[in-house]
C-alpha cells in the first residue's frame, strides 16, 4: 500500500525554524516526484515546493522563497522540507504529496494525512 | 487571488449533473495538464483526475475532465450525498514555475 507519513510540525514562535518529514513506503520512492502543500485554516489549497524524482531540481512558492527548503534523502524513503523565518501567515496544515511523474508538473496521486504547523507567540 | 478562477460554490440535486469550471491562462491550463481534487472537510485531497483525464483506480466514472484552450472542467454525474465536499482544479504554470490551484468550489447536494 502506497503511503506518506509526515511528522514534525507543532508550534512555535514568529522567526523560528522548523523541519517536516514524510516518509514515503509502497513505491519506488526514488523514482517520483514530490511535493507539500498547505492549508491555512477555513482556506483553499496552496502549493508550497516540489522537487524531482533525483532532487535536482527544486521549485518553491513566491510566499516561501528565500525562507524554506524542500530536499529528499532516497535512502530513507524521506521527503523534507526545512522552514525558517516562521510567520503567523505559514500557520497551515502542510501535506505531502506523491507525484505521478518525475518532475513536479503533472498532478499529485497520493497525500499524506498532513501535519499542523502553529506560528504564534 | 488565485492564479486559476473557479466559482467559490455550486449546489445540485441528488442524481444530477454537475460541471465545475476552472479558468486559466496560456502558462498554465493553456499548456500543461489539469488535475482536480476532492477533499472532504477534516481530510486530506483526494486526487480525481489527473494527467491526460485519468482516473486513479477505485475513482468511479462518474467523475470526468475535460479541457478546451485555457479552461477546463470537472464533470460529476449522478450525484450523491457523499460528492457533497470541496474540488480544486490545479496544474503547473510554466511562467511562474510553480504548481497552483484553482481557489476551491464548494459543492452542496441538496
Amino acid at each position: 500500500e502506497v503511503q506518506l507519513l509526515e511528522s514534525g510540525g507543532g508550534l512555535i514562535q514568529p522567526g523560528g525554524s522548523l523541519r517536516l518529514s514524510c516518509a514515503a513506503s509502497g513505491f519506488p520512492f526514488s523514482g517520483y516526484a514530490m511535493s507539500w502543500v498547505r492549508q491555512a485554516p477555513g482556506k483553499g489549497l496552496e502549493w508550497v515546493s516540489g522537487i524531482s524524482y533525483s532532487g535536482g531540481s527544486t521549485y518553491h512558492a513566491d510566499s516561501v522563497k528565500g525562507r524554506f527548503a524542500i530536499s529528499r534523502d532516497s535512502s530513507k524513503n524521506t521527503l523534507y522540507l526545512q522552514m525558517n523565518s516562521l510567520r503567523a501567515e505559514d500557520t497551515a496544515v502542510y501535506y505531502c504529496a506523491k507525484e505521478v511523474g518525475g518532475d513536479p508538473h503533472y498532478g499529485m496521486d497520493v497525500w499524506g494525512q498532513g501535519t499542523t504547523v502553529t506560528v504564534s507567540s | 487571488q488565485s492564479v486559476l478562477t473557479q466559482p467559490p460554490s455550486m449546489s445540485a440535486a441528488p442524481g444530477q449533473k454537475v460541471t465545475i469550471s476552472c479558468s486559466g491562462s496560456s502558462s498554465n491550463i493553456g499548456s500543461n495538464f489539469v488535475s482536480w481534487y476532492q477533499q472532504h472537510p477534516g481530510a486530506a485531497p483526494k486526487v480525481l483526475i489527473y494527467d491526460k483525464n485519468r482516473r486513479p483506480s477505485g475513482i468511479p466514472d462518474r467523475f470526468s475532465g475535460s479541457k478546451s484552450g485555457t479552461s477546463a472542467t470537472l464533470g460529476i454525474t449522478g450525484l450523491q450525498a457523499g460528492d457533497e465536499a470541496d474540488y480544486y482544479c490545479g496544474t503547473w504554470d510554466g511562467s511562474l514555475s510553480a504548481w497552483v490551484f484553482g481557489g476551491g468550489t464548494k459543492l452542496t447536494v441538496l
